[in-house]
């Protein structure tokens, strides 16, 4: 049972570049959620979907975008990369919202 | 201010002794959610409550709704038990703390 898979692990952008952080889970989770990680802080929510074909705005959405067109997939774009979203981002899916979360690997982003 | 305030922020302790890690919270939660960060960077679920008490292995969790706190303890702690924990609390969405980072020496 994999669980929660975010794939890639390291990625190294150039200003303005786009690119696509892949996230899929195999639990038949509703709820999916992206974060970002930044030394100092905790955690903040980028955007979260509630079932497919549904998403709404986090907490820090600027910059980036999501879809749901399965139960299983929530990918999040970044649309023209910048040096603050330099960060460690991480996926995470629960059964509904306000349930236990199982989290990915993380992927963490350097933006130059 | 946060509203997820730990402490401490980090902390080093000695194989064998009792560890307390603490979270206060100044929002009306649902639930509090304990995760661990290991240096590989993945972060684990350790307990998800809403009131009293709650035990695994040698882990405890305790929590007062009234006074908007929660504790995590850790009995007999081990070099292995070395994490990031951060205590998240779960309205809507889940609000975390900065996370307390703990080394336990041999």
């Amino acid at each position: 049972n994999a669980g929660v898979t975010q794939t890639p692990k390291f990625q190294v952008l150039k200003t303005g570049q786009s690119m696509t952080l892949q996230c899929a889970q195999d639990m038949n989770h509703e709820y999916m959620s992206w974060y970002r990680q930044d030394p100092g802080m905790g955690l903040r929510l980028i955007h979260y979907s509630v079932g497919a074909g549904i998403t709404d705005q986090g907490e820090v959405p600027n910059g980036y975008n999501v879809s749901r067109s399965t139960t299983e997939d929530f990918p999040l774009r970044l649309l023209s990369a910048a040096p603050s979203q330099t960060s460690v981002y991480f996926c995470a899916s629960a059964t509904q919202r306000n349930t236990e979360a199982f989290f990915g690997q993380g992927t963490r982003l350097t933006v130059v | 201010k946060n509203e997820v305030e730990q402490s401490p922020q980090n902390l080093t302790a000695q194989e064998g002794e009792f560890i307390t890690i603490n979270c206060s919270y100044s929002v009306g939660i649902s639930a509090l959610h304990w995760l661990q960060q290991h240096p590989g960077g993945g972060i684990v679920s350790l307990f998800m409550l809403s009131s009293g008490k709650k035990k695994h292995g040698r882990l405890i969790a305790t929590i007062n709704i009234q006074e908007k706190h929660s504790s995590l303890h850790i009995t007999a702690s081990h070099p292995r038990d070395s994490a990031v924990y951060i205590c998240a609390a779960i309205l809507n969405d889940m609000r975390f703390g900065a996370g307390t980072r703990l080394t336990v020496k041999p």
